[in-house]
């Protein structure tokens, strides 16, 4: 059972404009969001994170907005650029135990049109 | 530089053979993580270690096993018994109790 969904596998958007990428979970015991950014054959890189204690997190021009009730969280990224396009994974996890286990959406390859 | 190396990056083996996948890390974390990643899915956990001599299944450990008898390296094997080992194979480690996880470059397993 996926307890995160990226229900949009790819999205395509012009330079300089915002992607918005959506992520929604089903686990209301998440209490961390992560979102990663991954290049074909390499290693998934750390974007950004949000508290579920938070609603924002910006950093530059990446901006993460969790919505609890609704068990949404959405990354925008302004402006976007060419060096954007990747697949975007978002990431939750509530802690069990001392494990930091990571649950996983499908991603979403966001391609930046020049 | 610290960080996860993976080796080898590409790695082809026959039908029925075990492998075995290198996984190091110097950035002194105590947790480390073996992922998979088939296309179309996201990153789905095989098996994780806290510390040193201890690990644990993941959702997807069947037809895989670890060690961990250094916090440096946490090594996977592909065994035989995995029915569809051909995937990309991501390393990752954590702090302890921090909540991001780095991960490696990744190997390609090609099962022929």
């Amino acid at each position: 059972d996926q307890q995160v969904k990226q229900n949009s596998p790819s999205l395509s958007v012009q330079e300089g404009r915002i992607s918005i990428l959506n992520c929604d979970y089903t686990n209301s015991m998440f209490d961390y969001f992560l979102w990663y950014k991954k290049y074909p054959a390499e290693g998934p890189t750390f974007l950004i994170s949000i508290s579920s204690i938070k609603d924002k997190n910006e950093d530059g021009r990446f901006t993460v907005f969790l919505n609890k009730s609704a068990k949404h969280l959405s990354l925008h990224i302004v402006p976007s650029q060419p060096g954007d396009s990747a697949v975007y994974f978002c990431a939750a996890k509530y802690w069990v135990t001392g494990a930091n286990n990571l649950f996983f959406g499908t991603g979403t390859r966001l391609t930046v049109i020049p | 530089d610290g960080g996860i190396t993976q080796s080898p990056k590409y790695l082809f083996r026959k039908e029925g053979q075990n492998v075995t996948l290198s996984c190091e890390q110097n950035l002194n974390h105590d947790a480390m993580y073996w992922y998979r990643q088939d296309p179309g899915q996201g990153l789905r956990l095989i098996y994780y270690s806290q510390i040193v001599n201890d690990f644990q299944k993941g959702d997807i450990a069947e037809g895989y096993s670890v060690s961990r008898e250094k916090k440096e390296s946490f090594p996977l094997t592909v065994t035989s018994a995995q029915k569809n080992p051909t995937a990309f194979y991501l390393c990752a480690s954590s702090l302890d109790r921090s909540n991001e996880q780095f991960f490696g470059p990744g190997t390609r397993l090609t099962v022929l």
